[in-house]
């Protein structure tokens, strides 16, 4: 079955510490793999996509991605976590057809 | 640009009753996702469409759920009638086309509880 898992519900870091938030995928193509972050009341604001290419992924705000097709991975980073990156993230993916399947999110608690 | 317009941002409506949202997608963008968020299911694709067309409705919980696209710069999600576990955030999506690489650019969403 086609998926998107993200393992972690919740992650609490320190400011200034580094991030990783994990998301693995189950599809039967290339995927285009894509992270978007939801902060309160608010809609989903795209951080970055991957499509082919170079496997590291840069992003707004900090953020950089690695594809790793063996391990079905999409990881999200960033090497200093600021307090306003506290929101929810969401991996997920594009079907070639643009249909979108999105994990259950990873919401972030920054500590100050 | 002002960005995916939805409306309302707040709906709190009684059982039975019907419920319209509504969404303008960004003008020049032929493409349009309806989506809902709650708890339990996380954040669902009901509906997409291409160029006024709806592709595909899968998601589309069932025959209360009803959505259309008159025009370029107009959606409507409509449920008739609305149930308690209807409570949910209703977020619209819009993308110049349809396809893998399309960036969809969401609304604030519209938040809806049902007594």
């Amino acid at each position: 079955a086609q998926s998107v898992t993200q393992p972690d519900i919740h992650i609490t870091v320190s400011e200034g510490a580094s991030l990783e938030l994990r998301c693995n995928y189950s599809y039967g193509a290339t995927p285009y793999l894509f992270w978007y972050v939801q902060s309160p009341g608010q809609g989903l604001q795209l951080l970055l996509k991957y499509f082919s290419g170079d496997t590291l992924v840069q992003g707004i705000k900090g953020f950089e991605a690695e594809f790793k097709r063996s391990q079905s991975s999409f990881n999200l980073r960033k090497p200093s976590v600021h307090w306003s990156d506290a929101a929810e993230y969401f991996c997920g993916y594009n079907t070639n057809a643009g249909k979108s399947t999105f994990g259950d999110g990873t919401t972030l608690t920054v500590k100050p | 640009d002002a960005g995916v317009i939805q409306s309302p941002r707040h709906e709190v409506t009684e059982m039975g009753q019907e419920v319209t949202l509504r969404c303008k997608p960004i003008s020049g963008h032929n493409s349009l996702f309806w989506y809902r968020q709650t708890m339990m299911r996380g954040l669902e694709l009901l509906i997409y469409f291409n160029n006024n067309v709806p592709i595909d409705d899968s998601g589309m919980p069932e025959d209360r759920f009803s959505a259309k696209m008159p025009n370029a710069s107009f959606s409507t999600l409509k449920i008739q009638p609305s149930e308690p576990r209807d409570s949910a955030v209703y977020f619209c999506a819009s993308s110049v086309g349809v396809g893998a690489g399309e960036t969809q650019y969401f609304g604030p969403g519209t938040r809806l509880l049902v007594l």
